[in-house]
């Protein structure tokens, strides 16, 4: 079964620049995995943030960014904000099904 | 404004079976595909699968095969998902996403808690 690997928790500064990964047991992330990331606050749905790699919706904030990094899908946060304090998900695509990773706990401090 | 609205929150025996409902708006739900994720409690998201609202078409996660089934109503733009055999280890919010063809996941409902004990 595929697993989806993220980093556990990181700790950002307020005002820092901070990379959340997503890593396939399959081996490199590609475009074609479409990887997608979510925001999620405790009680509260997940927010999607960023689709197909490198695509913004029209309400997330510019400092976020995807990317692909070292066979890798990417998170970047740059000027951490307090409200960005949460858990944060990609979720990829393997030919029809598509497979969470397992989250990464961000912290401003 | 696209919503996507759940049904309430459930109790359910062991054994028992869930239908949870959700009701699409602002959008033509037959473009869109519809998928089913559910998060234990402090777990991660967990993908159930996909319902393309416009032919019914399904996908079901390996993990749920035999035991859920996804269902669409056009008529009134609401699509089902019904997990039977439920567990204690079922016990979590469910949540209904949108998706359109290969691009966005970008809409979620709000969830639905489901609670399975004896």
């Amino acid at each position: 079964q595929t697993v989806v690997t993220q980093e556990p928790s990181l700790t950002v500064s307020p005002g820092g620049t901070v990379t959340l990964t997503c890593a396939s047991s399959t081996g490199a992330v590609t475009s074609g995995y479409y990887p997608n990331w979510f925001q999620q606050k405790p009680g509260q749905a997940p927010r999607a943030l960023i689709y197909s790699t490198t695509n913004k919706h029209s309400w997330t904030p510019a400092r976020f960014s995807g990317s692909l990094l070292g066979g890798k899908a990417a998170l970047t946060l740059s000027g951490a904000q307090p409200e960005d304090e949460a858990e944060y998900y990609c979720l990829v695509n393997y030919v029809g099904a598509w497979v969470f990773g397992g989250g990464t706990k961000l912290t401003v401090l | 404004q696209v919503q996507l609205v759940q049904s309430g929150a459930e109790v359910k025996k062991p054994g028992a079976s869930v239908k949870v409902s959700c009701k699409a708006s602002g959008y033509t739900f037959t473009t869109y595909t519809i998928h089913w994720v559910r998060q234990a409690p402090g777990q991660r998201l967990e993908w159930m699968g996909w319902i393309t609202a416009g032919n019914g078409n399904t996908k079901y996660s390996q993990n749920f095969q035999g035991r859920v089934t996804f269902t669409g109503d056009t008529s009134a733009s609401t699509a089902y998902m019904e997990l039977s055999s439920l567990r204690s280890e079922d016990t979590a919010v469910y949540y209904c996403a949108r998706q359109y063809s290969y691009g966005p996941w970008d809409y979620w409902g709000q969830g639905t808690l489901v609670t399975v004990s004896s």
